[in-house]
């Protein structure tokens, strides 16, 4: 595709549940980031894929949270045992390589835990 | 300790005004970017710098190293320009792979 696309749109769970929130990145990007915008806040970072080398996750809020990116393109980012402070959007984004490149951002996967 | 402020938080403007949005940040960086979130959420990368001045149509974005600030100005405003304006920059000093993000400033423009 064209763009960095993510599914789905919108999720709405209940405290205690799993949810896998899925992020196809740009061909060709090598690099892919997970930001979190909860309501009224600032964007926060979450993971960075880059290539083969092992992934930055010093963004993620606790071991509930845990992503994995396969072959290099596809991400899945997986919450378990969802609590109501995981309500937010969650962004992925991919660039070419290095962070310093320009990011391209999804749509977002907004979540609401119940 | 890293970090990215933003100012103004939220910013009224009239059509057809001048709109300059500042960032500024505590240590060196080696790269800035000017997001651009619309009401729907979808974010669009607007400007990357790392010095000089980089301009598309009526946006005009500067950034001086020396002083660790770039202010995002739009001229000739319109009502489509409404939207969250966010500053992200890339630390030397932090994670080698991470932005930080400022809270962002939502602009509304006025018909």
């Amino acid at each position: 595709g064209a763009g960095v696309s993510q599914s789905p749109s919108n999720k709405v769970t209940e405290k205690g549940k799993d949810v896998e929130l899925r992020c196809d990145p740009i061909s060709g990007h090598t690099a892919l980031y997970w930001y979190r915008q909860s309501l009224g806040q600032g964007l926060e970072f979450l993971i960075y894929f880059q290539g083969n080398s092992a992934p930055d996750k010093s963004g993620l809020p606790s071991d509930r949270f845990s992503a994995e990116r396969t072959g290099g393109s596809v991400s899945t980012l997986t919450i378990q045992r969802t609590q109501q402070e995981d309500s937010a959007v969650y962004l992925c984004a991919s660039s070419l390589d290095r962070v310093a490149n320009e990011q391209f951002f999804g749509p977002g996967t907004r979540l609401t835990v119940l | 300790k890293n970090e990215v402020e933003q100012s103004p938080q939220n910013l009224t403007a009239q059509e057809g005004e001048f709109i300059t949005i500042n960032c500024s940040y505590s240590v060196g960086i080696s790269a800035l970017h000017w997001l651009q979130q619309h009401p729907g959420g979808g974010i669009v990368s607007l400007f990357m710098l790392s010095s000089g001045k980089k301009k598309h149509g009526r946006l005009i974005a500067p950034i001086n190293i020396q002083e660790k600030h770039s202010s995002l100005h739009i001229t000739a405003s319109h009502p489509r320009d409404s939207a969250v304006y966010i500053c992200a920059v890339k630390f030397i000093s932090g994670s080698a792979r991470q932005l930080t993000f400022g809270s962002g400033t939502q602009l509304t423009v006025l018909p």
